[in-house]
């Protein structure tokens, strides 16, 4: 079954940029969806379609898809923005999704 | 507003079965998948499968099929997971969240099921 990649962890500084990154073979032929999840609570959608924003979303977080990697970026990072972020992979030939492992993120 | 209200947090014994629900209102719940993702303790999420409640079409993640049945009853917009026979490597909160074909846009606040004998 289909597989995606994310490093365990990711630090920044505040006000600096963070790139998250999700591999996977081919990623660039399907959609790629970003999570955001802080500490005891549900995750939240912070990208969608590689590198829509929900309505709601900062301006600070962007997406991109292409060849093998997918990229979740972070502008000017907060303290705010420290969490578990997830890549997750939509295949719309078969109706199936897949998750990356995960990344925590640090700012500090 | 976009709500999924799942049921609450359950305590079971190894080989007991479970059904959790998880309802959804301020939209139309028959024009979109629900999609129920695990989270065990300490880990990530891993996505378990979809029911598009209009006509009860469900699809499985390889890891999960065989293992739960994803359910819907779209006259109480509600969507359902359920176990036959539980295990303590089950013990894990579960979300439901709408699923946009694709993006799991709104996601209730999970239920906990703990498999302790």
């Amino acid at each position: 079954s289909y597989e995606v990649t994310q490093p365990p962890s990711v630090s920044v500084s505040p006000g600096q940029t963070a790139s998250i990154t999700c591999s996977g073979d081919k990623l660039e032929d399907k959609y790629i969806c970003w999570y955001q999840q802080k500490p005891g609570q549900s995750p939240v959608l912070v990208i969608y379609e590689d590198r829509k924003r929900p309505s709601g979303v900062p301006e600070r977080f962007s997406g991109s898809n292409s060849g093998n990697t997918a990229i979740l970026t972070i502008s000017g990072t907060q303290a705010m923005d420290e969490a578990d972020y997830y890549c997750q992979a939509w295949d719309s030939s078969t109706a199936s999704g897949v998750f990356g492992g995960g990344t925590k993120l640090t700012v500090l | 507003e976009v709500q999924l209200v799942q049921s609450g947090a359950e305590v079971k014994k190894p080989g007991e079965s479970l059904k959790i629900s998880c309802q959804g209102s301020g939209y139309t719940f028959t024009n979109y998948w629900i999609g129920w993702v695990r989270q065990m303790p300490g880990k990530g999420l891993e996505w378990m499968g979809i029911i598009y409640p209009g006509d009860s079409d469900t699809r499985y993640s390889p890891s999960f099929q065989g293992q739960v049945t994803i359910s819907a009853d779209k006259s109480i917009s509600t969507a359902y997971l359920q176990w036959s026979s539980l295990k303590a490597s089950d013990t894990a909160i579960y979300y439901c969240a709408r699923h946009d074909y694709g993006p799991l846009d709104f996601w209730g606040q999970g239920t906990l099921v703990t498999v302790s004998s």
